[in-house]
């Protein structure tokens, strides 16, 4: 069974400070990672999504995440966070087999503040 | 134009009771997902409808828990015997077709409180 890990539960930083924002998977075969963030108030929504080819993703309001197979890891990234970013990051994946849906990790709160 | 609905926005019920829990997914999507997120969690898989027939409800938790999507569009999740356990938020998403590919939308959710 696939299984997605995100180990910081909670993270603060400062408007302009770097974020990274880890996430492990378990699946025995090929995998298809997304991450989801739902800002207060709203539905949850897609930031980015990898299925193949460059291992970096780029994806909306200046977020990446990087595909390091050899470590199981797709760790979401910003260079220079704003308060705007404030919101709830979910890792999440498929495979290529079995399940159609989406699993997803615990999420990780982030708070930036101004 | 319009995304994925579900009504209501917010449900109380009292223990044993019954409640329905109804997604509208993005015109012309075939494929429909139901979740469920409690507090501080993830969203967790229920069941997975390709059309009208559920194609994975491995994630259903008991017997308790059954949904429906009868004419390949709305579908409604019904609870039967509600437990406080139950509480949470359920999400609904729709995809353009099924499978792994494909990005999922997903509504606002409803809140299910059982007292």
């Amino acid at each position: 069974a696939q299984s997605v890990s995100q180990h910081n539960h909670h993270v603060i930083l400062s408007e302009a400070a770097s974020l990274e924002l880890g996430c492990n998977y378990s699946y025995g075969g090929t995998v298809n990672l997304f991450w989801y963030v739902q800002y207060p108030g709203q539905h949850l929504q897609l930031l980015l999504k990898y299925f193949s080819g460059d291992p970096l993703v780029k994806g909306i309001k200046g977020f990446e995440a990087e595909f390091i197979k050899s470590k199981f890891s797709f760790n979401l990234r910003k260079p220079s966070v704003q308060w705007s970013d404030t919101a709830e990051y979910f890792c999440a994946v498929t495979g290529d087999t079995g399940r159609r849906a989406l699993t997803f990790g615990s999420g990780t709160r982030l708070q930036v503040q101004p | 134009g319009a995304g994925v609905s579900q009504t209501p926005s917010n449900k109380v019920t009292e223990k044993g009771k019954y409640v329905e829990l109804r997604c509208d997914p993005i015109s012309g999507h075939t494929a429909l997902y139901w979740y469920r997120q409690s507090l501080g969690q993830g969203p967790e898989f229920l069941i997975y409808f390709q059309g009208t027939g559920a194609a994975d409800d491995s994630g259903l938790p008991n017997d308790r828990f059954f949904a429906v999507r009868p004419e390949g569009s709305v579908s409604t999740l019904k609870i039967q015997r509600t437990e406080r356990g139950d509480s949470a938020v359920y999400l609904c998403a729709s995809s353009r077709q099924g499978g792994s590919y494909n990005e999922q939308f997903f509504g606002p959710g409803t809140r299910l409180t059982v007292l």
